[in-house]
């Protein structure tokens, strides 16, 4: 079975700094995607950026980009210039290329402080 | 943008009754999901409707049941509600081929309180 494994609960960075959140994933596919998405306070869940597993060029959405290392089964999220609206719950998840499903991580929560 | 309508947004019941949750997906998306997200967790998916047929099912108690219409709307039923059913309750909407590869994208929920 596919896992997805966010080992950090809780991380803070302050205004205009750049943070990284980690995600690693266990899977015997070799066709997949993955994802980052967030949730504010508002519980809405909002779609950061996505990679196909058969790209090789890491995905960058403006301030959001990823560092996907398929070999090590690792997708980190890196956020630049971090502002007070990125403030939020960050789930990774997984999707193969067949099935319907995504699997979440447990979470990420970051903090953004003045 | 048009995006995944959800209604209602807040729903109480009480033990052991019934609810229907609905839900729009994006104009021109053909398949749907159903997602549960329980106090602290992470969203756990319960089934899916592609072209209106059950496509993938997880992990979706015998009490809930769900259908995807000509419309492409789908709405889940839930029986013999019990506490534990409280929960935010998401609807993704994409449009893809059979194979699933297109992104999901959430509705803002519904949350269902049983008292």
């Amino acid at each position: 079975a596919q896992t997805v494994t966010q080992s950090q609960p809780e991380m803070s960075v302050q205004e205009a700094e750049t943070v990284t959140l980690s995600c690693t994933y266990d899977t015997s596919e070799s066709d997949y995607y993955l994802f980052w998405y967030k949730q504010p306070p508002s519980r809405q869940m909002i779609l950061v950026i996505r990679q196909e597993a058969y790209k090789q060029q890491n995905a960058t959405e403006n301030r959001f980009s990823v560092n996907f290392q398929k070999a090590a089964k690792s997708f980190s999220l890196k956020i630049s210039d971090s502002q007070l609206g990125d403030a939020a719950m960050y789930f990774c998840a997984y999707k193969t290329g067949t099935a319907s499903k995504l699997t979440f991580g447990t979470g990420t929560r970051l903090q953004v402080t003045l | 943008a048009a995006g995944v309508i959800q209604s209602p947004r807040h729903l109480i019941k009480e033990k052991r009754e019934t609810a229907t949750l609905k839900c729009y997906p994006i104009p021109r998306h053909d398949t749907v999901y159903w997602y549960q997200q329980g106090p602290g967790q992470d969203p756990q998916f319960l089934i899916s409707f592609y072209e209106k047929m059950q496509s993938d099912k997880g992990s979706i108690p015998d009490r809930f049941s769900a259908q995807q219409f000509s419309d492409y709307h789908s709405e889940l039923n839930m029986s013999s509600l019990e506490l534990g059913d409280s929960a935010l309750y998401f609807c993704a909407s994409s449009l893809e081929f059979p194979g699933g590869r297109d992104t999901q994208y959430f509705g803002p929920g519904t949350r269902l309180t049983v008292l």
